[in-house]
């Protein structure tokens, strides 16, 4: 079973629709961490948020809000008011921990947004 | 520019082949991570490197190789290369080892194998 589920493939919305990308995961630790990147047409790879599961807090940081919901293991992305700009492929990811005491990270396949002007 | 950066951009060559992908991490990060990715594989953990020595080992096949030097610095050595190798490798610096922080991750080197 896949550990971080990112069932949306590809989502197109137009210039200043707001647009929610879905993050479900699976762990059986108590401690474990959650990020989102995103990875522009330029192939970087871009550090978004961070987030530990000691804490639900909702996170807004400008048009960009994290949705945090242990209940139904989901960690969701919203794009409020999206551009062109916005535009890329977007992962989610999981840390947790391994038997060997390291955290071990695991990537979702990714959403790809495209933001029609 | 996250302050990780990879050697070279591109790399062409042919089956059998030996690379050697270089990255440096970004100032004060102890940890280097290793990534592949391609179309059909999305974004696969390698190897991670802490301080010099092997930290975490992920779907790295026999014929890869990595290490990380007493700078810092990590390299990727990719052997007896097949069609399949072809893909986008990413090396990643993060402050801890323990793999709970976020990680910044260099420009990517492409990898095209003929």
């Amino acid at each position: 079973a896949q550990k971080v589920t990112q069932a949306q493939t590809e989502i197109s919305v137009v210039e200043k629709e707001d647009v929610t990308l879905d993050c479900v995961y699976e762990t059986r630790d108590t401690t474990y961490y959650l990020f989102w990147y995103k990875q522009p047409p330029s192939g970087e790879l871009v550090f978004l948020i961070r987030r530990n599961s000691f804490d639900e807090q909702n996170e807004i940081s400008g048009r960009y809000s994290w949705n945090f919901q242990k209940s139904t293991s989901s960690f969701n992305f919203t794009i409020t008011a999206s551009q062109v700009v916005d535009s890329a492929v977007y992962f989610c990811a999981l840390s947790e921990k391994t038997t060997s005491g390291t955290y071990k990270y695991i990537f979702g396949t990714g959403t790809r947004l495209k933001v029609l002007a | 520019d996250s302050g990780v950066t990879q050697t070279p951009k591109h790399l062409i060559t042919a089956t059998g082949q030996r690379v050697t992908l270089r990255c440096s991490p970004r100032s004060g990060d102890l940890s280097v991570y290793w990534y592949q990715q391609s179309l059909d594989q999305g974004l696969q953990f390698l190897i991670q490197y802490y301080n010099g020595e092997e930290r975490a080992k992920g779907n790295i096949l026999e014929r890869f190789s990595a290490q990380q030097f007493p700078d810092l610095h990590s390299e990727l050595n990719l052997s007896s290369l097949e069609l399949g190798d072809s893909a986008l490798y990413f090396c990643a610096s993060s402050v801890d080892g323990k793999g709970t922080y976020e990680q910044y991750f260099g420009p990517g080197t492409r990898l095209t194998v003929t």
